[in-house]
């Protein structure tokens, strides 16, 4: 199983609600990553995880909240979004984030939650 | 923080012709990373390159890391309508921290 996958495909929600966003692969990747992108841009870094543990924070907004519950899983957990927030979120995957070996960094990509905040 | 200029920012090109992008910046990188991304879906990696000089092809994709470690180029030959979409470049800086900065992306358009 070389994939990451992503669900929801697409979220609506208001500005009261709490969502989440979830993220799986089986590759046996210890590093996630969580980016937001907006049309025609590059992907932005907001989270690391590596090996469970946090280890990238860029200074993303408590609004957002990362879990990862095991090292095939990762969360997003949103609350009380702006309308700026609306967003392709990426979830990807590599070996290790801090790996021995280059190739250890390659990420995968996920399809992304194409997220809409009213 | 360390950016990376990638050019050019798009190309509208005719079926079967030769196409060729770059990133370059300022500071070195340990890896370059080449993505591909269609219209609502994920960026999916190319090539990857992680030695200065290196010349690494993927079917009709060729990609090259700079030998000063500062640039890197991508060449796709013979083009064709499926090769429409966003290409990004993103570098690896030294400190194996992970983190990988992005170019701003070359959109590809490809006429039949």
């Amino acid at each position: 199983d070389t994939e990451v996958t992503q669900t929801p495909k697409h979220l609506v929600m208001g500005m009261t609600n709490k969502k989440s966003l979830k993220c799986e692969q089986h590759m046996g990747h210890r590093a996630m990553y969580w980016y937001k992108q907006k049309a025609k841009k590059p992907p932005e870094l907001m989270f690391v995880y590596s090996y469970e543990k946090l280890s990238i924070n860029e200074s993303v907004p408590s609004r957002f909240s990362p879990e990862c519950p095991n090292s095939s899983l990762l969360n997003l957990h949103l609350h009380a979004l702006q309308p700026e927030d609306s967003a392709l979120y990426l979830c990807a995957s590599s070996q290790d984030g801090a790996g021995a070996l280059p190739s250890y960094n390659e990420q995968f990509f996920g399809p992304g939650t194409r997220l809409t905040v009213l | 923080g360390q950016q990376l200029n990638q050019s050019p920012q798009s190309m509208f090109i005719q079926e079967g012709e030769d196409v060729s992008m770059n990133c370059t910046s300022s500071s070195i990188f340990n890896t370059w990373l080449w993505y591909k991304q269609d219209p609502g879906e994920g960026p999916v990696l190319l090539i990857a390159l992680y030695k200065a000089g290196e010349l690494t092809s993927n079917g009709r994709l060729t990609a090259q890391f700079g030998i000063t470690r500062k640039d890197s180029f991508l060449n796709i030959s013979a083009s064709i309508p499926s090769d429409v979409g966003i290409y990004f470049c993103a570098g690896q800086p030294p400190g194996n921290t992970g983190k990988l900065i992005f170019g701003q992306g070359t959109t590809l358009q490809v006429k039949p």
